[in-house]
Formats: structure tokens, sequence, C-alpha cells
């Protein structure tokens, strides 16, 4: 069955520091993988995607995330992280895939990020 | 400015009394899917529509009634709300270019729901 984890429920990092959420997927078929966040009160924003191609994709705030399906990972990183960073990310799978999972993304349960000053 | 709109924002209500949450985008996005989210399950999909008068269930139907009459609304219906409905709902739209995954859903800002 199609599934993501997330393994760490919660990370505080020092503003300036580096980091990285980690993010590991099963599923069948060629995964298209998503990272959002959601600050609080807020809805999801999209911040980066990978279908196919080059393994470390760019997104949106300085994040990166590299594929690498060896490992079944698909890592979130940033080399200098802000204040506003402090939010939840969620890690998310789907496919090309007929009938019914077509439609569906599978999100993890997702990472909360505290940045201490 | 390109976005989900879900409405309302809040709302507390009694067990039994039927709702209705609106949903409508403005991209023109064929695919449109219902969420909810729980602390400690993450976001889980209750219904998605592929297309006008075209939906399916998703991982979490039990309760929950969708249409999709028109390609820009997608209101989520329950009939008789039960409190374990308590929750954070979003509404979420996508394309698919041709032979390419989906996209990546655009989310609305969400509606929380009390059930009492």
């Amino acid at each position: 069955a199609q599934s993501v984890t997330q393994p760490d429920i919660h990370i505080t990092v020092s503003e300036g520091a580096s980091l990285e959420l980690r993010c590991n997927y099963s599923y069948g078929a060629t995964p298209y993988l998503f990272w959002y966040v959601q600050s609080p009160g807020q809805g999801l924003q999209l911040l980066l995607k990978y279908f196919s191609g080059d393994t470390l994709v760019q997104g949106i705030k300085g994040f990166e995330a590299e594929f690498k399906r060896s490992q079944s990972s698909f890592n979130l990183r940033k080399p200098s992280v802000h204040w506003s960073d402090a939010a939840e990310y969620f890690c998310a799978v789907g496919g090309v895939g007929y009938g019914g999972s077509q439609g569906n993304l599978i999100f993890g349960k997702g990472t909360k990020l505290s940045v201490k000053p | 400015e390109a976005q989900v709109t879900q409405n309302p924002r809040y709302l507390i209500t009694v067990t039994g009394k039927k709702l209705t949450v609106t949903c409508s985008q403005n991209m023109n996005h064929e695919y449109m899917s219902w969420y909810r989210q729980d602390p400690g399950l993450g976001l889980r999909q209750i219904y998605y529509s592929m297309n006008v008068e075209v939906t399916d269930k998703g991982d979490v139907p039990e309760g929950y009634k969708v249409s999709r009459k028109e390609k820009r609304n997608f209101p989520l219906i329950l009939e008789s709300p039960s409190p374990n409905q308590t929750s954070l709902y979003f509404c979420a739209s996508t394309y698919r270019a041709p032979g390419q995954s989906l996209y990546g859903y655009t989310f609305g800002s969400g509606t929380r729901l009390t059930v009492v």
C-alpha cells in the first residue's frame, strides 16, 4: 500500500542553521513527490514537486529537495533557516494512476518546525 | 488572484443538523478534492472530482456527500453531522497536463468545523 512516513514529529533549529526534513515513501509505481508548508491557521502551500528528471529540485523560499529512488526518500533541505520558516511541513506522494488513484495525494503526518533565535 | 475559496472559515453546529461547506476555484481546474486534517493523522482525502459530474470516494468518505455540477464549485455536504466529524477541512484543486501527473493541489484556507 502507498504510504508516506515523516519520522520526525517536531524539530527545533537555530535561526541561520541548516535544515533537513526527512520523508520516506512507499509507492508501487513511479512516484510524484511534493512538499507542502502550513503556517498556523493557514492552508497548505506547495513548496516544490518532483515528477521526473533532475533528482534535485528547487522550490520557493529557498528550499530544495532531493529524490533518492534507492532509499525511497525525498528529503527537504534549506541551507539557512529564517524565523519565518517556523511552520508544519508535509510530504506527499501521488502518481499517474488511473481510476481511484488519480485524484489522490497521500500525505505524511507532518513535521513541525520550530526556530529559536 | 488564483485561489480556492472556502466558506465558512469557522462553523459550530449541533449533531444531526445538515450543513454545507462551499468551495470555489477560479483557475478552471478539472480536479477538485476535499481533505480533512486531524492531529496525529495528517490529511486524509474525503472525496475528489475529476470533472463536472464525475466524483469518487477518497479514504474517509463515510458521512459526507459531494456534488460537482459546475467546474468551479465543489461543495461538501454533511447530511447528519456527528461529533467525530469535528475537524479542519480543506478544499483543493489542480490540473493535469496531458500525459503528466497531477500538478499539485492548490489549497483553500480551511474550514474549522465543530459538531457538538
